[in-house]
């Protein structure tokens, strides 16, 4: 069965420095791996995905992740945090076998200090 | 505007009354589902709905109960609500894609059950 982990419930940073956001998955094939953001108030709005392409993927608001197999991670980072990036974040992960089902970690609140 | 679209928003209500929540997409897609999140904000997939034929009915009181009377809309009724109810709940959509296909989500309905 499919799983995410992500480590750290909370995480704070200052702004204007690195945004680090970890993600671990399980997965008896190969994935699909996807991180959402949450802002306030909000539904959940696609970061970028993971789709057995490249494994460095870009996503908006200069958020990006990378795919690494042996560690089976799959972690977001964003060179210099700004304010606007406080939200929750969402790690998680499908595959062709679970069809439609998609499986959530339990969400990173980012807290973004000034 | 494209979108997902559920409403109401917020919703309050006494214990043992019964709601419901709509959700519209007109993005075209086959596929809606219903998420609950709870107040520590873990996502829990309830149903998800493919082309009007139910997919996905995960270990949800019978109390809920979907209605797809089409591709582009899924409905969720609650009957008896109770205080473990009180949640926000989520529409989502995504195209046909067998999980490659990201997640769309509407701003949420916030249900509070006194």
């Amino acid at each position: 069965a499919q799983s995410v982990t992500q480590l750290g419930s909370h995480v704070s940073v200052s702004e204007g420095a690195l945004v680090l956001l970890r993600c671990n998955y399980s997965s008896s094939v190969p994935p699909y791996l996807f991180w959402y953001v949450q802002y306030p108030n909000q539904g959940l709005q696609l970061l970028l995905k993971y789709t057995s392409a490249a494994t460095l993927v870009k996503g908006i608001n200069g958020f990006e992740a990378e795919f690494k197999k042996s560690e089976t991670s799959f972690h977001l980072t964003k060179p210099s945090a700004h304010m606007s990036d406080a939200a929750e974040y969402f790690c998680a992960v499908s595959d062709l076998n679970t069809g439609n089902q998609f499986y959530f970690g339990t969400g990173t609140s980012l807290t973004v200090i000034p | 505007d494209t979108a997902v679209s559920q409403t109401p928003k917020y919703l309050v209500t006494q214990m043992g009354n019964d709601k419901s929540i709509k959700c519209e997409q007109n993005l075209g897609h086959d596929t809606m589902y219903w998420y609950k999140q709870d107040s520590k904000k873990f996502l829990k997939i309830m149903f998800s709905y493919n082309n009007k034929e139910l997919i996905i009915n995960e270990t949800v009181p019978n109390r809920f109960s979907p209605k797809s009377p089409d591709k582009a809309h899924l409905n969720l009724h609650i009957n008896s609500l109770e205080l473990g109810d009180s949640a926000v709940y989520f529409c989502a959509s995504s195209p046909p894609g067998q999980g490659i296909s990201p997640l769309h989500f509407g701003n949420g309905t916030r249900l509070t059950v006194t």
